[in-house]
């Protein structure tokens, strides 16, 4: 049973335009939210992360949504470029560091077409 | 050089054999992960290690073994392949305290025949 539900599957967004990648959560303890981005042939790499104590965070063209009461995050890809194209997951974790453990979703597949 | 490594990149067996998955970093970081990674089920965590004496079970590690040699490996064992355990390995790496980043490794991927 996942405990991060992750969607969609898959997303397909032209150039230039926003890509949205959703989660849901049921573990209220949950209190970290990261996104790893993932390239073809390589591991997961963190691109950007979430606390519960804001409800948005931005970093350059990706932004997290959080919100607390509907226990759902967002990634929002704006500008969505084709260097984008990678596999995308959420993940969420109990605890102040990095010691207690992530559990993920199941993945996005994202494909940017130019 | 990477800062974390995994041994073979690619490896295909046969049912039964038993096979290591080698994992090394150069991080420093005293706490490592192996997790597996199934098409729409994400990264499941199979084993974690704090340090060289602690050593846990995560979420899926029936079938599995590990052994932490040093602060720097951490090996992933397969008593008994089958083939149902064909999927991707990740190792990965984090720094008790100072952040909560986990650095992943390159993955090895598994074919049980």
């Amino acid at each position: 049973q996942q405990q991060v539900k992750q969607s969609p599957q898959s997303l397909i967004v032209q150039k230039g335009g926003i890509s949205i990648i959703n989660c849901a959560y049921e573990n209220t303890a949950f209190d970290y939210f990261p996104w790893y981005q993932q390239f073809p042939g390589k591991g997961p790499a963190l691109l950007i992360a979430i606390r519960p104590d804001v409800s948005e965070k931005k970093e350059g063209r990706f932004t997290i949504s959080f919100n607390k009461s509907a226990k759902q995050f967002s990634l929002h890809i704006m500008d969505s470029q084709p260097g984008d194209s990678a596999t995308y997951f959420c993940a969420a974790s109990v605890g102040a560091n990095a010691g207690n453990m992530l559990t993920f979703g199941g993945g996005t597949r994202l494909m940017v077409k130019p | 050089d990477a800062d974390v490594t995994q041994t073979p990149r690619n490896r295909i067996t046969k049912t039964g054999k038993r096979i290591m998955l080698e994992c090394s970093q150069t991080k420093g970081h005293d706490r490592m992960y192996w997790y597996r990674q199934d098409p729409g089920l994400g990264l499941q965590l199979i084993y974690y290690s704090f340090d060289v004496k602690d050593i846990n079970k995560g979420e899926i590690s029936d079938g599995y073994s590990v052994s932490r040699q040093a602060q720097a490996k951490f090996s992933l064992s397969l008593e008994s392949a089958i083939p149902n355990q064909t999927a991707l390995y990740f190792c990965a790496t984090s720094d008790e305290g100072t952040t909560d980043t986990q650095y992943f490794g390159p993955g090895t991927r598994l074919t049980v025949l």
